[in-house]
């Protein structure tokens, strides 16, 4: 039973560029969260989806957008890179919305330069 | 807004020490709460929860219980071991929106 898998692992980008990062969720699964942690922090949500929708969003730009696919894949799309948005991503998935345990990826590095 | 406030780190212990990482949390709603893992070279797990006032999670010898009088679900373990070396997360979560919130993480040591 495959878990959470993310794409790439790691990533290096130029400031200002663009950027698509890729989650597929554990089997069974149907919600997938996005998740942003710096080095020696703990992650920060950046926004929730289920159903193809975006159901919750923290406190990020809307550089930050997503989409969720009918196999409940999802991606995170980050624009206009800034150097600050160089962290750990982190893809979790889970069963239905009512507190359910997150599963979570081994993350994407991004390294912005 | 929510928010959560766990034990700064590193902790650092030894072998067989008791462990306690305090967590304490604001919440407008009655919170699910979750302890998460994440151990060297591999992503977050979840370790236990409890998802109502007084229930106790537990799972490999770790224990929290949901304190809602204090607000507080501070993670316990009677022996650590070397393998218990990790980073820890307290995070509640909301009933109404799901939303998972995440503390710093507290980085725990255990020297043989």
């Amino acid at each position: 039973d495959a878990g959470v898998t993310q794409s790439p692992t790691h990533l290096i980008k130029t400031r200002g560029q663009q950027v698509t990062l890729r989650c597929s969720p554990k089997s069974g699964h149907d919600t997938v969260s996005w998740y942003q942690q710096a080095l020696g922090q703990g992650p920060q949500f950046i926004f929730q989806y289920y159903e193809e929708e975006e159901r919750q969003r923290g406190n990020f730009p809307d550089r930050f957008s997503g989409h969720q696919f009918p196999n409940y894949s999802s991606e995170l799309n980050v624009n206009a890179l800034l150097l600050g948005d160089s962290a750990l991503y982190l893809c979790a998935s889970s069963f239905g919305t009512y507190n359910s345990p997150l599963h979570f990826g081994n993350g994407t590095r991004l390294t912005v330069t | 807004g929510d928010s959560v406030t766990q034990m700064e780190g590193p902790v650092t212990l030894s072998e067989e020490a008791f462990l306690t990482i305090n967590c304490t949390y604001t919440a407008t709603g009655y919170p699910s709460l979750f302890w998460y893992v994440q151990y060297p070279g591999e992503g977050l797990q979840l370790l236990l929860k409890a998802t109502k006032a007084d229930d106790k999670g537990s799972n490999k010898g770790f224990e929290a219980t949901y304190r809602k009088e204090t607000t507080s679900f501070h993670l316990e373990k009677g022996s650590v071991q070397v393998s218990d070396s990790a980073v820890y997360f307290c995070a509640p979560s909301e009933n109404r929106d799901d939303k998972i919130i995440f503390g710093k993480g507290t980085r725990l040591h255990i020297l043989p």
